[in-house]
């Protein structure tokens, strides 16, 4: 069992450039969220799902789009990376919305 | 808007010892819930303990437990018989029951003293 998959582990980037964060999860949850993680920040809820084909946006979700088109893949988007976007980014899954929440390892990304 | 306030940037505790982290958050909702997160070294974040709003009785796991005071609107987590593995970043979340938007405080840095 899986549980919550990210790829990739580490990516750098050029300002401008576009890439996708994915993640994957095999326990047939149907919440998924994306958080980012600055130093003195603690993690911020960027977008989520609460089901396949439905989304919302969380606390930062400017710089980020997402979509939902299946239960197990929740798929984060940087159109025109930044260097304020430079952070790591934290995929969560749970079986609703209200029980645990089940964490990725994480992608540290650093935009130049 | 919910905030979750952890006023200790670091903590630290000897072995064996026992050591409280506190948490305090800001609402008007009734139905929410409140979590202590857990992120070693390894960056791997994981959950420590979960308590419900509407549950009186505070949540136990283990070496780890809680005190909830509804009321005060505060949550902290006591870890007792601190072992050398708790050594960690420790976050306080908050969720509704409404709109399943997890709030993280900014957390606090656990050293633990052999």
């Amino acid at each position: 069992n899986a549980g919550v998959t990210q790829t990739p582990k580490f990516q750098v980037l050029k300002t401008g450039q576009s890439m996708t964060l994915q993640c994957a999860q095999d326990m047939n949850h149907e919440y998924m969220s994306w958080y980012r993680q600055d130093p003195g920040m603690g993690l911020r809820l960027i977008h989520y799902s609460v089901g396949a084909g439905i989304t919302d946006q969380g606390e930062v979700p400017n710089g980020y789009n997402v979509s939902r088109s299946t239960t197990e893949d929740f798929p984060l988007r940087l159109l025109s990376a930044a260097p304020s976007q430079t952070s790591v980014y934290f995929c969560a899954s749970s079986l609703t919305g209200v029980n645990i929440q089940y964490f990725g390892a994480g992608t540290r990304l650093s935009v130049l | 808007a919910q905030t979750v306030t952890q006023s200790q940037p670091e903590m630290s505790v000897q072995e064996a010892e026992t050591v409280t982290l506190s948490c305090t958050y800001d609402t008007s909702e009734s139905d929410y819930y409140l979590f202590w997160y857990k992120q070693p070294p390894s960056r791997q974040m994981i959950l420590v303990i979960r308590q419900e709003a509407y549950k009186q009785q505070n949540a136990t796991e283990n070496r780890f437990s809680v005190n909830f005071q509804k009321a005060a609107k505060s949550f902290s987590l006591k870890i007792s018989d601190s072992q050398l593995g708790d050594a960690a970043m420790y976050f306080c979340a908050y969720m509704t029951g409404s709109n399943y938007k997890l709030t993280f405080g900014k957390g606090t840095l656990l050293t633990v003293n052999p």
